[in-house]
């Protein structure tokens, strides 16, 4: 298995333009996370979903951030319009969830913004 | 003003020292625990994990003690390499229908010296 995939790996942009972040988590797995990690704040959850369906968005930052699974492969997570504060590291993560409990996270390589 | 970024505790040491790494965990009601490593530029990687109901689990040179009643981890280990060198985070799941939804500590880096 090829594992996490992220896209793009870098990206440089400049304020107030959009910028979307691709996912494809690991084949056969049904819960799907998005983190950001920055020096100040560290690894912070800000969405996820099981099953396709978001559970949880209490971490988003604002309304500028959005994100979508609109199948079990593949998931975006959108900024518009982007800022200076967002530059980050974000992670994309998957793991096979059952009703024992949830196995364990793996993570992407992260895709790196830099918002000028 | 002048932004302050998260001073993570650091852990140096020589190769082939036994490292130990702590961690305090918040949420009582968390059952589910786990070690990552992460190397610059990548993602976090999986190293070991443990349920509230043992106190220790081993794997290959690693070793995960957990606490209850201080809310304590930590990560052992051995034989440390420089291969090692890495941000080391603990994670910890809260218990129920949780979807696997892990909250990190801010995490420490280990040096090993050659």
């Amino acid at each position: 298995d090829a594992g996490v995939i992220q896209s793009p790996r870098h990206e440089v942009t400049e304020m107030g333009q959009e910028v979307t972040l691709r996912c494809k988590p690991i084949s056969g797995h049904n819960s799907l996370f998005w983190y950001r990690q920055t020096m100040m704040r560290g690894l912070e959850l800000l969405i996820y979903f099981n099953n396709n369906v978001p559970i949880d968005d209490s971490g988003m930052p604002e309304d500028r951030f959005s994100a979508k699974m609109p199948n079990a492969s593949f998931s975006t997570l959108k900024i518009q319009p982007s800022e200076p504060r967002d530059s980050a590291v974000y992670f994309c993560a998957s793991s096979l969830t059952s009703w024992a409990g949830a196995n364990v996270l793996t993570f992407g390589a992260g895709s790196r913004l830099t918002v000028l | 003003g002048e932004s302050v970024g998260l001073h993570l505790p650091t852990l140096s040491v020589q190769e082939g020292d036994n490292s130990i790494i702590n961690c305090a965990y918040s949420n009582s009601a968390s059952d589910y625990f786990i070690w990552y490593k992460q190397e610059s530029g990548k993602g976090p990687q999986f190293i070991i994990d443990i349920r509230s109901n043992m106190d220790k689990r081993q794997g290959q040179r690693v070793t995960v003690l957990l606490n209850k009643t201080v809310k304590h981890l930590s990560l052992q280990i051995a034989a440390t390499q420089p291969g090692d060198s890495a941000v080391y985070f603990c994670a910890e799941m809260p218990g129920g229908t949780s979807y696997g939804k892990l909250t990190f500590g801010q995490g420490t880096i280990l040096t090993v010296h050659p």
